[in-house]
């Protein structure tokens, strides 16, 4: 168990729809980030905050968004969905916004797209 | 540009056999280097860490070699088993571009 915890972990919606994936990050991390793994594909990195401010920004669309909160547990919007939107998300979550130490991976949030 | 990019994207040793999974990245400035295992269904898991001051860095049963002069590093997993069968995939300096990783299948 990493500690990061994701919710919900499987979702199916429709083509058009709008969803919300949540994660708490481990007690005392200040660093969140969002990952998109399409099947057999790998991590595509999406966003981080930290300590409630995006820090990092990588190839996440427009139809997305994402934000950190006081309490530091963070929230991904997807809005718009395509068939392509299908993935497995993940959240990971780090101490500090350094270059180094590990992240801490969630188990992930199963979306698809019908 | 920068890129952290694996060989192979598939791997299958015998059970009781050694892995090595490599990975190479184009970017000299990279001072952080580190392996993740993602079993089937569920998040990346650290394995390993290495620093570029380092050649390389032993953990239990995994090795981690940094080559920078050829700018690529490797993954040595000692005595493969079933339940080391998973994708492994580098990172590099809090990179967070991980790649398409390598499968690691492992036959009994």
């Amino acid at each position: 168990d990493s500690g990061v915890t994701q919710t919900p972990k499987h979702l199916i919606t429709a083509t058009g729809q709008r969803v919300t994936l949540r994660c708490s990050p481990r007690s005392g991390d200040l660093s969140v980030y969002w990952y998109q793994q399409s099947l057999d594909q790998g991590l595509q990195f999406l966003i981080q905050y930290y300590n409630g401010e995006e820090r990092a920004k990588g190839n996440i669309l427009e139809r997305f968004s994402a934000q950190q909160f006081p309490d530091l547990h963070s929230e991904l919007n997807l809005s718009s969905l395509e068939l392509g939107d299908s993935a497995l998300y993940f959240c990971a979550s780090s101490l500090a916004s350094a270059d180094t130490g590990e992240l801490f991976f969630g188990e992930g949030s199963r979306l698809t797209v019908l | 540009g920068e890129s952290v990019g694996l060989h192979l994207p598939t791997l299958s040793v015998q059970e009781g056999d050694n892995s090595i999974i490599n990975c190479a990245y184009s970017n000299s400035a990279s001072d952080y280097f580190i392996w993740y295992k993602q079993e089937s269904g569920k998040g990346p898991q650290f394995i390993i860490d290495i620093r570029s001051n380092m050649d390389k860095r032993q953990g239990q049963r995994v090795t981690v070699l940094l080559n920078k002069t050829v700018k690529h590093l490797s993954l040595q997993i000692a005595a493969t088993q079933p339940g080391d069968s998973a994708v492994y995939f580098c990172d590099r300096s809090r990179d967070m571009r991980f790649g398409a990783g390598t499968r690691l299948t492992v036959k009994p």
